[in-house]
């Protein structure tokens, strides 16, 4: 039973670009949701998506957008990157509105914005 | 807004000692609160936590669930070096008419000395 993968591992990027990172969800999960954990700090979440929808948001500034395909898997974007945007970026699944199931997290990507 | 607040930040002992670590919270529509263990990069999972005064056990480790003050504690004892790592409580709240997300704290980074 495969868990939460992430893609890629590790990411290099320069202030300006764009980045999408990916996520395929522990099998028989259907909601996938994103952290962004800094250096010292906990994962603060960024968004929540189920049925193909964001259903939730954090705070985090429309430069971060994500998207949610048929197979459940999602993908994370972020524009016009910051050097503030460097961050291991969390993926969680989960099965939705299973109130006794905990989320699942994947081994996370690290973004460096140079 | 909702918060999570983990304490102490951080925290060293010797193998044998037994540690406390606490989490209080304030979060709209309150579900779960959980306790992860954070080594490398995905947190693994440690305890979900429901109900009021029903402790949870796992070998050396327990937790328990304070509603009404709003808090809980995570106990190590024995610890090992082995239990050196950032543990993080999570808070499941939300909309009841959508789905969840969690709120993380800050973590408790402990370090155990041999």
């Amino acid at each position: 039973d495969a868990g939460v993968t992430q893609s890629p591992t590790h990411l290099i990027k320069t202030r300006g670009q764009q980045v999408t990172l990916r996520c395929s969800p522990k099998s028989g999960h259907d909601t996938v949701s994103w952290y962004q954990q800094a250096l010292g700090q906990g994962p603060q979440f960024i968004f929540q998506y189920y049925e193909e929808e964001e259903r939730q948001r954090g705070n985090f500034p429309d430069r971060f957008s994500g998207h949610q395909f048929p197979n459940y898997s999602s993908e994370l974007n972020v524009n016009a990157l910051l050097l503030g945007d460097s961050a291991l970026y969390l993926c969680a699944s989960s099965l939705a509105f299973r109130a006794r199931d905990t989320q699942y997290f994947g081994p996370g990507t690290r973004l460096t914005v140079l | 807004e909702d918060k999570v607040v983990q304490s102490p930040l951080s925290l060293v002992v010797h193998e044998g000692d037994t540690v406390t670590l606490n989490c209080s919270y304030e979060v709209t529509n309150f579900r779960n609160l959980l306790w992860y263990k954070q080594e490398k990069k995905a947190p693994t999972f440690l305890f979900m936590l429901t109900s009021s005064g029903i402790e949870k056990k796992s070998g050396r480790l327990s937790s328990i669930l304070d509603k009404k003050e709003l808090f809980s504690i995570l106990n190590i004892t024995a610890t090992q070096t082995g239990d050196s790592a950032v543990y993080l409580c999570a808070v499941e709240g939300g909309d009841p008419s959508g789905t969840y997300k969690y709120i993380f704290g800050t973590g408790t980074r402990l370090k155990v000395l041999a």
